[in-house]
């Protein structure tokens, strides 16, 4: 089955700092890759679309400048919170789509103190 | 009105109970129906896939999708503690692109 690899599963950062997001598809090639970002008891909304060699789509309402994701193979994105604050605090879910479908990474909960 | 409304319930049953949980969506467009399960800390796990309208069944859960009504549903059959999570349903108009969830289902099934 489709595996997709999210890491680091949790971490903690001073305000200020960026915080780098790797999301990986072990075994299959993912040509498109989707950021997620949940907020307690809330859903999954979708930050931006992400294609292999190709600029990120971003939802309305996403900074593109303080979200930067980068899709540089078929296998890796990364999305890298910059200058990260208390409110950009939530669980960042990755999925991958591929000859499997939707498959999705298992999530990294960053808290910004 | 958002894409997508679900129930968050919390919804509380006893062990063998069936479970009825449902969503409703706005946008005929929406072709492809999914059920994932969503425990606590952790990534969304799929549970069912359905295209389009008509029923699917795998084990104790079975999917339902009428596009006439909108509205979408999973059925779980003699539920376990090990069922509690949270359920979302989730949508989308075309193959590859994003999905579109509901807020999701608290399910706790006790023994």
């Amino acid at each position: 089955g489709a595996v997709v690899s999210q890491h680091p599963s949790w971490v903690i950062c001073k305000s200020g700092t960026s915080v780098k997001i790797e999301c990986r598809s072990l075994d299959f090639q993912a040509t498109t890759m989707f950021w997620y970002r949940q907020f307690p008891k809330q859903s999954l909304m979708l930050m931006a679309t992400s294609n292999e060699g190709s600029k990120a789509t971003y939802e309305q309402g996403v900074e593109k400048d303080k979200f930067l994701i980068n899709h540089a193979s078929l296998t890796l994105s990364t999305l890298t919170v910059t200058s990260a604050h208390p409110e950009d605090s939530s669980f960042y879910i990755c999925s991958a789509d591929g000859y499997y479908g939707y498959t999705f990474g298992s999530g990294t909960r960053l808290t910004v103190v | 009105q958002k894409e997508v409304e679900q129930d968050p319930g919390p919804l509380s049953v006893p062990e063998g109970a069936i479970v009825s949980l449902n969503c409703t969506y706005s946008n005929s467009a929406f072709q492809y129906f999914m059920w994932y399960r969503q425990y606590s800390r952790k990534g969304p796990e799929l549970l069912m896939y359905t295209y389009s309208s008509g029923n699917k069944e795998d084990g104790r859960f079975t999917a339902q999708v009428d596009k006439s009504s909108k509205y979408i549903s999973l059925f779980i059959r003699d539920s376990q503690p090990s069922d509690s999570a949270t359920y979302l349903c989730a949508t989308a108009n075309q193959a590859g692109t994003a999905l579109i969830f509901g807020k999701g289902t608290t399910l706790s099934v006790s023994s």
